[in-house]
């Protein structure tokens, strides 16, 4: 079963607006990541917190985590249409794998 | 760096039929993931190598899937026969080390479609 839950399954916003969108997950982790798909493309990674930071940002990304309640949220500032994507959270266990949710749809209008 | 380059992009094949997926992963990077994504099941880890060894294989979801890394630049997914629910699209990626906290490298992805 999928670790990471993203919520909420699709959000559509007008350029400009922000976006955010949360993960929850079930176990204790070590990290915990975000990656992009576009359209027919493959995940693009862009952000790693670490179990014992809070928040970290990377230009228009903020993530924050809270292990406390096994919750993540990303936010997409001044958001622009090429932000249009699915977002992932993916969580890591004990081992090496890498545990990946259903995603969230974002749709940036003009 | 050209990334992870996976071919065919496409491949539209007939229920039983050999289908042979291949992956050249980054170069300089020691572990490969093959992940099949659907809508239902979103994206499923089927197999890891670490230095071309599989370490794990336990999401290959029947003995009709093998896979192989005979040489750290290339890497192979098989499925013999196909089905039409082996219908995905199947990524392959890379990371430096394997390790949990390493970002994975992800291709483009085969889209594969089994009639």
């Amino acid at each position: 079963s999928q670790q990471g839950e993203e919520d909420p399954q699709a959000l559509s916003i007008q350029e400009g607006e922000n976006a955010t969108m949360n993960c929850s997950y079930k176990t204790s982790i070590n990290n915990l990541q975000w990656y992009r798909q576009n359209s027919g493309r493959g995940l693009v990674h862009l952000i790693l917190i670490r179990s014992n930071e809070r928040e970290k940002h990377s230009g228009r990304l903020r993530v924050t985590l809270d292990t406390s309640k096994k919750s993540s949220s990303l936010l997409i500032t001044a958001s622009r249409a090429a932000d249009t994507a699915s977002y992932f959270c993916a969580t890591d266990g004990n081992d090496y794998k890498l545990s990946f949710g259903a995603g969230t749809t974002v749709t940036v209008r003009a | 760096d050209a990334g992870v380059i996976q071919s065919p992009r496409h491949e539209v094949t007939e229920m039983g039929q050999e289908v042979t997926l291949r992956c050249k992963p980054i170069s300089g990077h020691n572990s490969l993931f093959w992940y099949r994504q659907t809508m239902m099941r979103g994206l499923e880890l089927l197999i890891y190598f670490n230095n071309n060894v599989p370490i794990d294989d336990s999401g290959m979801p029947e003995d009709r899937f093998s896979a192989k890394m005979p040489n750290a630049s290339f890497s192979t997914l098989k499925i013999q026969p196909s089905e039409p629910r082996d219908s995905a699209v199947y990524f392959c990626a890379s990371s430096r080390a394997g390790g949990i906290t390493d970002t994975q490298y992800f291709g483009p992805g085969t889209r594969l479609t089994v009639l």
